[in-house]
């Protein structure tokens, strides 16, 4: 059964500092598909990255970088400088399958709070 | 802007009632599904729909019910409502071919 679990209910931050949020994930599958997401209070999930297991780089987009290691199974995110808009829910999220858009197993969510 | 619609935002219904909620998926997306999201959770799968066929269900009963129509939009439908079912509701669309989902602003369900 696939899982996705994120130890870090809460984390607050002083702004312009670094901050990673952990995830780790559980799938008997050998071809899956993680996410991350976030979800402002508006509710709606905004799409960051969609990383598939076949492919370890790490990804740095702006501000964002992923650290995917198969052998810990996990997929860190890392906001550098982080601002006041970067408060939000993060979620990440696991799909197994050779697709990457069936059911979408999510983690309990990292409330992020950037204090100015 | 993901090109996701959901209807109603918000609502709130009385147990035992039935709710319909739509969604409208982004051009060309042919795969729809919906998640239940409580208080404090993360999204739940309740089911997805591709070309108009169910293809897959998460653990949730038969009084939650879906369709998915020719141009791909789709709803969700759940009979004799309970306060549990109480959550955002929120419709993920994509193309089936290994592409990004896309969610939409969700319906927030209130049932008293």
């Amino acid at each position: 059964a696939q899982k996705v679990t994120q130890a870090q209910t809460e984390i607050s931050v002083v702004e312009k500092e670094d901050v990673t949020l952990d995830c780790v994930y559980e799938t008997r599958d050998t071809t899956y598909y993680l996410f991350w997401y976030k979800q402002p209070p508006s509710g709606e999930l905004v799409f960051l990255i969609r990383r598939n297991s076949f492919d370890e780089q790490n990804e740095i987009s702006g501000r964002y970088s992923w650290n995917f290691q198969k052998s810990t199974s996990s997929f860190n995110f890392t906001i550098t400088a982080s601002q006041v808009v970067d408060s939000a829910v993060y979620f990440c999220a696991l799909s197994e399958g050779e697709f990457g858009n069936e059911k979408l197993t999510f983690g309990t969510g990292t409330r992020l709070t950037i204090i100015p | 802007e993901t090109g996701v619609t959901q209807s109603p935002t918000h609502l709130i219904k009385t147990r035992g009632q039935q709710v319909t909620l739509r969604c409208s998926s982004q051009s060309g997306h042919n795969t729809v599904s919906w998640y239940q999201q409580a208080l404090g959770q993360g999204p739940q799968f309740i089911f997805q729909y591709y070309r108009e066929e169910e293809n897959g269900r998460g653990n949730f009963p038969p009084r939650f019910s879906g369709l998915q129509f020719p141009n791909y939009s789709s709803e969700l439908n759940v009979n004799a409502l309970e306060l549990d079912d109480s959550a955002l509701y929120l419709c993920a669309s994509s193309f089936q071919a290994g592409n990004t989902i896309y969610f939409g602003e969700g319906s927030w369900l209130t049932v008293v």
